[in-house]
């Protein structure tokens, strides 16, 4: 098993430009979630979802969309991005509201 | 938000010795859990303990939770420099299908 895996690991955007973060667990799990990480911050819920289909907005959602079209698969969009959206972005996954699994995190910087 | 707060934000202790961590949350919950995260890593589950359990065992990890007091201590035994790291608390909202992560406690362990 791979667990979660995400990719990219490292991205370089300029201000305005558009990407997605792809997120895949391979452990038929119906929870994925959204998180960044900042300097001297726990991690901050963007977006969620609780099955395929189905997303849902966290804490920090402004500037984000998210997709869930496949149950091991959900993404991450940032339709224009911006200095302030430089981070550490993590995805995890939870059989129910319990144990949440991480993947190795995506580092974003945007100039 | 009912976002938990650890203390120590910041913790040095020598090889051998106990680390206490202690974290406070806002509103009633369901489950706590810890986690840690090694540096440039994703988080890694180490406990989870429910509303109704007081206290809780895994290897050198006790895990204590007062519901009363909205808190709950982690206590690492006999410490390694392997455990070098940052440790977060995360509590579930009570009907919610998300955690909220606290800021951490970085805990460096010297040999």
């Amino acid at each position: 098993n791979a667990g979660v895996t995400q990719t990219p690991k490292f991205r370089v955007l300029k201000t305005g430009q558009s990407m997605t973060l792809l997120c895949a667990q391979d452990m038929n799990h119906e929870y994925m979630y959204w998180y960044r990480q900042d300097p001297g911050m726990g991690l901050r819920l963007i977006h969620y979802s609780v099955g395929e289909g189905t997303t849902a907005k966290g804490e920090v959602p402004d500037g984000y969309n998210v997709s869930r079209l496949k149950k091991q698969n959900f993404l991450l969009g940032l339709e224009s991005a911006a200095p302030s959206q430089t981070s550490v972005y993590f995805c995890a996954s939870s059989k129910v509201t319990d144990t949440q699994y991480f993947g190795p995190g995506t580092r974003l910087t945007v100039l | 938000s009912q976002q938990g707060e650890e203390d120590p934000q910041a913790l040095s202790i020598q090889e051998g010795e106990n680390a206490t961590m202690n974290c406070s949350y806002k509103t009633s919950i369901n489950n706590l859990q810890w986690y840690r995260q090694n540096s440039g890593r994703g988080l890694v589950h180490l406990i989870l303990i429910r509303s109704n359990e007081r206290e809780k065992h895994s290897g050198r990890l006790r895990v204590t939770l007062d519901t009363s007091k909205k808190s709950s201590s982690l206590l690492i035994t006999a410490s390694r420099a392997a455990d070098t790291a940052s440790y977060f608390c995360a509590t579930d909202g009570y009907n919610t299908d998300k955690l909220i992560f606290g800021t951490g406690t970085r805990l460096q362990v010297f040999p």
